[in-house]
């Protein structure tokens, strides 16, 4: 049962442009979405987070979209910059407090 | 302010023997969260603690595998018997003490464990 999708696996961004990743879920239930980024070996890092009351939340070159209807997502980065490529990760957050995550898209922004 | 430390870092068993991985929280948190990632797959929950409490252990498996965070100490992730579908990177997280936000989980370095 995969309550939270990530479609993509990879995108290839030129340096300076927009980075658009989704996410798409089913679980309504979910009170909270987040967006981590992901180096190899390493922890996720949070990035930005958004209510599910809200419809969209931004945090410097950062901004995540909340489509309820559609029960979508989507994080937007710009400017794009080298340093941006590593693995994404949404999550949707249950209230009983465990993040459930999509399976990851790997952004690799090009000079 | 220290983040959340796991230790070790990586971690080699043979199959049949215990592996034990220990998380220390952010300072100020005292919840924590087990996920594990199998290799081309996302973060999977595994168990939610606070201090000497299993708050939700749903995605643990049944059989081999234990946690507990103590009054004091790190929490503990004990997988008893290893077999080779163990291997995979365990990741720990912290969030603050009030449960309302939960959603503000931090994540460690990871232990890696491989079983030969």
């Amino acid at each position: 049962d995969q309550q939270v999708k990530q479609n993509s696996p990879s995108l290839s961004v030129q340096e300076g442009r927009i980075s658009i990743l989704n996410c798409d879920y089913t679980n309504s239930m979910f009170d909270y979405f987040l967006w981590y980024k992901k180096y190899p070996a390493e922890g996720p890092t949070f990035l930005i987070s958004i209510s599910s009351i809200k419809d969209k939340n931004e945090d410097g070159r950062f901004t995540v979209f909340l489509n309820k209807s559609a029960k979508h997502l989507s994080l937007h980065i710009v400017p794009s910059q080298p340093g941006d490529s590593a693995v994404y990760f949404c999550a949707g957050h249950n209230q009983g407090g465990k993040l459930i995550f999509g399976q990851g898209t790997e952004l690799s922004v090009k000079p | 302010n220290a983040g959340v430390m796991q230790n070790p870092r990586h971690l080699v068993r043979r199959r049949g023997q215990e592996a034990r991985l220990r998380c220390s929280p952010m300072k100020g948190h005292s919840h924590v969260y087990w996920y594990r990632q199998l290799p081309e797959e996302g973060l999977k929950f595994m168990v939610y603690l606070q201090k000497e409490n299993i708050i939700d252990e749903s995605g643990m498996p049944k059989e081999r595998f234990s946690a507990e965070f103590p009054k004091e100490g790190p929490s503990i992730l004990r997988i008893q018997q290893v077999v080779r579908g163990d291997s995979a990177a365990y990741f720990c997280a912290s969030s603050p003490k009030d449960r309302s936000y939960s959603y503000e989980q931090y994540f460690g370095p990871g232990t890696r464990l491989t079983v030969t």
